[in-house]
């Protein structure tokens, strides 16, 4: 069974540049999440969907940051305008629901210089 | 690959000996709890869970001790290999089963051939 898929892998771009990334979860998981991994620390999480709505988007920076999964199963993470600061690991994880074990893809790498 | 250990607390050990990670966690109304692997360059990658109603559980050659009353995780790692050597994350779940896995800072473990 395939796992969460990422893409890009990697990705450079100039500040003030957008970028998105694409995630595409588990098949028959309901939950998705975006996960963000500064180095040397944890993953953060940015927001959580069950199926097509967001139910915690409490950390999302809604000024730059936005996200959306359609029809409920792939999704994509937008930043624009990106900045220094956003460098950083982007991690997807998916779920079936309810409490348990989050899948995690292999992460979007960002630099942004 | 970069390697995500900078600035963590490391452990190292030398191959064959066991391994024992700590972790202290925030929420007393926490209700379940996960050990993540993470190698440089890579996604987290389950290793055990437990539930709050549990105090230890045993996998393959891994153990999750949980103690709610100093709230207090560990992993112990039986006869460590070299491809043990990654940066392991504890996770807690808070919220019940609409809540959210917040990730601690992570503790580099190096094996020693």
């Amino acid at each position: 069974e395939a796992g969460v898929v990422q893409s890009p892998r990697y990705k450079i771009i100039e500040k003030k540049q957008p970028v998105a990334f694409w995630c595409n979860p588990i098949s028959g998981h309901n939950t998705l999440y975006w996960y963000l991994q500064n180095l040397g620390q944890g993953p953060e999480l940015l927001i959580r969907y069950e199926n097509e709505e967001a139910v915690d988007d409490s950390q999302l920076p809604k000024d730059r940051f936005s996200a959306e999964r359609l029809k409920g199963v792939d999704s994509t993470l937008k930043i624009q305008p990106a900045e220094l600061g956003d460098s950083a690991v982007y991690l997807c994880a998916s779920s079936p629901g309810g409490t348990g074990e989050l899948f995690f893809g292999e992460g979007s790498r960002l630099t942004v210089l | 690959g970069e390697s995500v250990g900078l600035h963590l607390p490391t452990l190292s050990v030398q191959e064959g000996d066991n391994s024992i990670i700590n972790c202290a966690y925030s929420n007393s109304a926490s209700d379940y709890f996960i050990w993540y692997k993470q190698e440089s360059g890579k996604g987290p990658q389950f290793i055990i869970d437990i539930r709050s109603n549990m105090d230890k559980r045993q996998g393959q050659r891994v153990t999750v001790l949980l103690n709610k009353t100093v709230k207090h995780l560990s992993l112990q790692i039986a006869a460590t290999q070299p491809g043990d050597s990654a940066v392991y994350f504890c996770a807690e779940n808070v919220g019940g089963s609409q809540g959210n896995l917040i990730f601690g800072k992570g503790t580099k473990l190096s094996v020693k051939p």
